[in-house]
């Protein structure tokens, strides 16, 4: 256990509604990153949050968005939902200066599925 | 753009039997280079890491990994098997000094391991 926790575990949700994902990250550790996990896919890179400020991005449309709490905690929306949303969404959080090499430690993940 | 190739999408092995799982990334810097694994039902976790220094890391359950850097490449590897071991296994990369840490995934490789 990393001591990451995710919820909801699974979601249903219809094409064009709007969904959100949450995430605590393990005590001491000031950096979330959020990964989109297609089915016999390696995870995909969102976005990361550092001191609740995002800091860097991946190839994701603004429809997806987050926010980072005080206590580093997280929270991942993605607004008008597409069938090709549905995966398993990875939240993970790590301790370190921005840029700086260090570990990320993984959650169980939210199921989306979009009908 | 990093990139993760990882060339065994299916191994099968039997209990005893040595494994190597090949990793390449392509990216001309500095980089960071993890393993993580996934059991069945279970999150992802990190196996191992290298960061810097001795190019031939260990890590957990009897799993090491050498970085070739002239091969950009970080192959794993484990000299006897158990059936313990079956899992997905991911290998991936961080491009260091970009201000944030986004890690790149392979595909993942499915390891069966045979009693």
């Amino acid at each position: 256990e990393t001591g990451v926790t995710q919820s909801p575990t699974h979601l249903i949700k219809t094409r064009g509604q709007q969904v959100t994902l949450r995430c605590s990250s393990q005590s001491g550790h000031n950096t979330v990153s959020w990964y989109q996990q297609a089915l016999g896919q390696g995870p995909q890179f969102i976005f990361q949050y550092y001191r609740e400020e995002e800091n860097g991005r991946g190839n994701f449309p603004p429809r997806f968005s987050g926010l980072q709490f005080p206590n580093y905690s997280s929270e991942l929306n993605v607004n008008a939902l597409e069938l090709d949303d549905s995966a398993l969404y990875l939240c993970a959080s790590s301790f370190g200066t921005s840029g700086g090499s260090y570990e990320q430690y993984f959650g169980p993940g939210t199921r989306l599925t979009v009908t | 753009a990093q990139s993760v190739s990882q060339h065994n999408h299916h191994v099968i092995l039997s209990e005893a039997a040595s494994l190597e799982l090949g990793c390449n990334y392509s990216y001309g810097g500095t980089v960071n280079l993890f393993w993580y694994v996934q059991y069945p039902g279970q999150h992802l976790q990190l196996l191992l890491k290298y960061f810097s220094g001795d190019p031939l890391v260990k890590g957990i359950k009897g799993f090491e990994a050498e970085f070739i850097k002239s091969k950009f490449s970080f192959n794993l590897r484990k000299p006897s098997v158990q059936w313990s071991d079956t899992a997905e296994y991911f290998c991936a990369v961080n491009a260091r000094n970009t201000g944030f840490q986004k890690l790149v995934f392979g595909t993942g490789t499915r390891l069966l391991v045979s009693p």
